[in-house]
């Protein structure tokens, strides 16, 4: 299977703040990459798919980058709604597999 | 609007079976893949199982292979997750994810809100 590592594991940032989440998979997905963020109780929700493509209605200051086995999410500008949970995700095999993800907290 | 909703989970003994449910609406059911994953408490998230439209492509992760199995009946508008032989390893949030493909090739853009399945004796 492949393996996706994610840092940092813990991320303590100001509102305003430029943020920057590594992903790296174990082999090449190609730019078969998803990022999701969940907040405490509720479903995972998708902001970028295919490495760097916005999905619809998510704003503007995330973004996506890498293909092969590097890849960053990036906050241009944090806001207090993107106070969460951040994951990343293969889906270049069946067998989907998860970053272990990075909470980006309140500094 | 699209809408998952799972059904189906509880606290069971070590050892016993469950049979984990996901209506769906606001889609055509039948043109997309659909997935099963599970979050233990505290912990991130971990794909457990997934399927094509027609239920011709099945996949499962190791850890639940020969245990679990996964089906989906399009008259119903249903997805469902069999689950044998529990463990306590087993214990998590279990959330019925849609495909954005109809072969299970993409990425998840919706999401039930899970079923919480305890096991322990």
């Amino acid at each position: 299977d492949i393996q996706m590592t994610q840092s940092p594991s813990t991320l303590s940032a100001s509102v305003g703040d430029r943020v920057t989440i590594t992903c790296r998979a174990s082999q090449s997905i190609s730019s078969w990459l998803a990022w999701y963020q969940q907040k405490p109780g509720k479903a995972p929700k998708v902001l970028i798919y295919k490495a760097s493509s916005l999905e619809s209605g998510v704003p503007s200051r995330f973004s996506g980058s890498g293909s092969g086995t590097e890849f960053t999410l990036t906050i241009s500008s944090l806001q207090p709604d993107d106070f969460a949970t951040y994951y990343c995700q293969q889906y270049n095999s069946f067998s989907r597999t998860f970053g272990q993800g990075t909470k980006v907290e309140i500094k | 609007e699209v809408q998952l909703v799972e059904s189906g989970g509880g606290l069971v003994q070590p050892g016993r079976s469950l049979r984990l449910s996901c209506a769906a609406s606001g889609f055509t059911f039948d043109d997309y893949a659909m997935h099963w994953v599970r979050q233990a408490p505290g912990k991130g998230l971990e794909w457990v199982s997934g399927i094509s439209w027609n239920s011709g492509s099945i996949g499962y992760a190791d850890s639940v292979k020969g245990r679990f199995t996964i089906s989906r009946d399009n008259a119903k508008i249903s997805l469902y997750l069999q689950m044998n032989s529990l463990r306590a390893e087993d214990t998590a949030l279990y959330y019925c994810a849609k495909d954005i493909t109809s072969s299970p090739g993409g990425y998840f853009d919706y999401w039930g809100q899970g079923t919480l399945v305890t096991v322990s004796s």
